[in-house]
């Protein structure tokens, strides 16, 4: 199993652009979710999902929009770039074997993004 | 609300001593769970352990070991002597239990450990 892989590693935006950031899992996770790392910071929720068509807004969904038409793919899109989303950005999934119970997430590597 | 503070910002050790990274959470709900991460300088995210508020029993996994305190609600994390492999950012990070992807996963500031050979 590859995991949970994302596309690009790195990339900058010019202010304005839109661009779309790729994350794919290969273990049948029904869970998957966005989050944005700032410098010497945690994690923050951006959008999740808890199945395929289904989305919701995290913690910090402003600026940002996702879909997710299979179980594997759930890109985010970034629209108007601005400098206040320059950040490092994890894709995860986790499993929902137990229904309703939390498990633990599994992450991508990441993709760098750097708005100028 | 939920909050997860890590107040150890940076820790500096020598090889093969011990370090204990500490984690103090937050929370209203009376079931929960707790998580470490690492971030290693490559920058992804590695799973290390997850806890349930049900169980209080400490673990030990070769060098690493969690003692959780429900009494002081901390989820503290030591390594026994360190190595420099360990040198990463480590995370600790809290949710609710039943709620599947709805729990939020509510991560701390993390502990920049750096092992010095």
């Amino acid at each position: 199993n590859a995991g949970v892989t994302q596309t690009p590693k790195f990339r900058i935006l010019k202010i304005g652009q839109s661009m779309t950031l790729q994350c794919t899992q290969d273990m049948n996770h029904n869970y998957m979710y966005w989050y944005r790392q700032d410098p010497g910071m945690g994690l923050k929720l951006i959008y999740y999902s808890v199945g395929a068509g289904i989305t919701d807004k995290g913690e910090v969904p402003n600026g940002y929009n996702v879909s997710r038409s299979t179980t594997e793919d759930f890109p985010l899109r970034l629209e108007l770039a601005a400098p206040s989303q320059t950040s490092v950005y994890f894709c995860a999934s986790s499993s929902s074997r137990g229904g309703t119970e939390t498990y633990e997430q599994y992450f991508g590597p990441g993709t760098r993004l750097t708005v100028t | 609300a939920q909050k997860v503070t890590q107040a150890q910002t940076e820790i500096s050790v020598v090889e093969k001593e011990d370090v204990t990274l500490d984690c103090v959470y937050e929370t209203r709900d009376t079931t929960y769970y707790l998580f470490w991460y690492k971030q290693p300088p490559s920058g992804e995210l590695v799973f290390l352990i997850r806890r349930n508020s049900f169980d209080e029993q400490n673990e030990i996994s070769g060098r690493y070991s969690w003692n959780f305190q429900k009494s002081t609600s901390s989820f503290n994390f030591t390594i026994t002597a360190s190595q420099v492999v360990d040198s990463a950012v480590y995370f600790c990070a809290l949710s609710g239990i039943y709620g599947g992807a709805t729990n939020k996963l509510i991560f701390g500031t993390g502990t920049l450990l750096a092992v010095q050979p």
